[in-house]
């Protein structure tokens, strides 16, 4: 299967609360996981990425975990911001049979309120 | 250094017509990729070309092609217009693969098809 599943679909947290938001993927052999964040009406951009090699990457208040055995993998923000309501992708590398592609979940909208 | 500049911004349609988007990378990538964006449904993979060459392309019907020049600017077409090809396409580019390398997304064109 090519599938990345992510959850939930919408996430409310108060400010400063922590938001988690998970995704699996099906191929045992995918070895990238990118966070792309989308603002509403901006194009998508990258906040963090992981590669199979480590179980875990912090970046300032964003953590990635992955979990290669379950193949989970999930996005940490702590000391939520205003600035960070925006719609959250996960994504995987996927093998196709004769190349690799990155297939992205549903993504996450989160919604930070005060 | 200027980002990944997409052209045109908007575009109206009608069904039955033929479409060229264009899509210029960041200085140096070598690599672009194409992906649809609808509500709901996220980003759904394209294909993605590096040097000239398509290296892998998604599950899309053979209406939506595309091309990379030796500039590295790539242009994607999608002919016979059908009301559910109104999306937001974005191209994306990567110093290396597109399922390895954080992408760099343009602004996208929206296509509204009447």
């Amino acid at each position: 299967g090519e599938n990345v599943e992510q959850h939930p679909s919408t996430l409310s947290v108060q400010e400063g609360d922590s938001a988690v938001i998970k995704c699996t993927y099906s191929d045992s052999a995918s070895n990238y996981f990118p966070w792309y964040k989308q603002e509403l009406g901006k194009r998508p951009q990258l906040i963090i990425d992981i590669r199979s090699n480590v179980g875990e990457k912090k970046d300032q208040r964003i953590a990635v975990t992955l979990n290669k055995t379950a193949k989970h993998f999930s996005l940490h923000i702590t000391e939520t911001q205003p600035e960070d309501s925006a719609v959250y992708f996960c994504a995987a590398s996927i093998w196709t049979g004769t190349a690799s592609k990155l297939t992205f979940g549903t993504g996450t909208r989160l919604q930070v309120t005060l | 250094k200027a980002g990944v500049t997409q052209t045109p911004r908007y575009l109206i349609k009608t069904r039955g017509q033929q479409v060229t988007l264009s899509c210029s990378p960041i200085s140096g990538h070598r690599s672009v990729s194409w992906y649809q964006q609808t509500p709901g449904q996220g980003l759904q993979f394209l294909f993605e070309y590096f040097s000239e060459t398509q290296r892998n392309k998604g599950n899309f019907p053979g209406r939506f092609s595309g091309r990379q020049f030796s500039n590295s600017r790539s242009e994607m077409n999608v002919s016979t217009l059908e009301l559910g090809d109104s999306a937001l396409y974005l191209c994306a580019s990567s110093t290396g693969q597109g399922s390895n390398s954080p992408l760099h997304f343009g602004n996208g064109t929206r296509l509204t098809v009447t």
